[in-house]
């Protein structure tokens, strides 16, 4: 079955230093792939998807690119803010279309120090 | 622009009632999810419905109940609750399309005792 795995945490930061969260898959096919951030005592808001080999997903200075021969879609962003402290989430939907059914990595808490 | 609303956010209950916990979606979605966080494990997918009147379990189905009568509601039914049952609870809705992201609700925060 699917799978996602993403570096445990916490990691902790110094505002303006730069933050890889590394992230792996297993899928059969080509799945789509997604970043979800959770900020304290709110839901899961999507923070930016990839949906081919290749592509780049990117906002709010945050970015993450598909790479099937590596099965990974590492989240990194140059500059954090203290206002990037959040819970950070990998996901995958599979090829077949079953989007209702994300398989979540088990998230990684970033915090952010002035 | 509401999207995913869950209600109530906060629930404590005693072992053996039962509950519901409501899920309202306003984006025409065709797919609705339940899925239960707890910490250390990420979320896990309860049920999940891919249109009215259609329902099918998830990875922890045990305990749990859903119907889905229209296109908006999922609600999710506690049917005699259990310590193991506290968690936070959160909804989803998407379109079809294995492209398309989930849209969460804000959750709703269970404890049993």
């Amino acid at each position: 079955g699917n799978s996602v795995t993403q570096m445990e945490g916490p990691v902790t930061l110094s505002e303006e230093a730069f933050l890889t969260i590394n992230c792996t898959y297993t899928a059969t096919g080509y799945p789509s792939l997604f970043w979800y951030v959770q900020y304290p005592g709110e839901g899961l808001q999507l923070l930016l998807k990839a949906t081919k080999a290749d592509d780049k997903g990117s906002n709010k200075g945050f970015e993450a690119t598909y790479r099937k021969e590596t099965t990974s879609f590492h989240l990194e962003k140059g500059s954090v803010q203290v206002s990037d402290s959040a819970v950070y989430f990998c996901a995958l939907s599979d090829s077949g279309g079953s989007n209702y059914k994300l398989t979540f990595g088990k998230g990684t808490l970033l915090t952010v120090n002035p | 622009n509401a999207g995913v609303t869950q209600t109530p956010k906060f629930q404590v209950l005693k072992t053996g009632q039962s509950m519901t916990l409501q899920c309202a979606q306003d984006m025409n979605h065709e797919y609705m999810s339940w899925y239960r966080q707890d910490p250390g494990m990420g979320l896990r997918l309860i049920h999940y419905s891919v249109g009215a009147g259609i329902t099918d379990q998830g990875e922890v189905p045990n305990g749990y109940n859903v119907s889905r009568s229209t296109t908006e509601d999922f609600p999710l039914r506690l049917l005699s609750a259990a310590p193991s049952q506290t968690s936070v609870y959160f909804c989803a809705s998407s379109s079809r399309g294995s492209n398309q992201p989930q849209h969460f609700g804000d959750g709703t925060r269970l404890s049993i005792l």
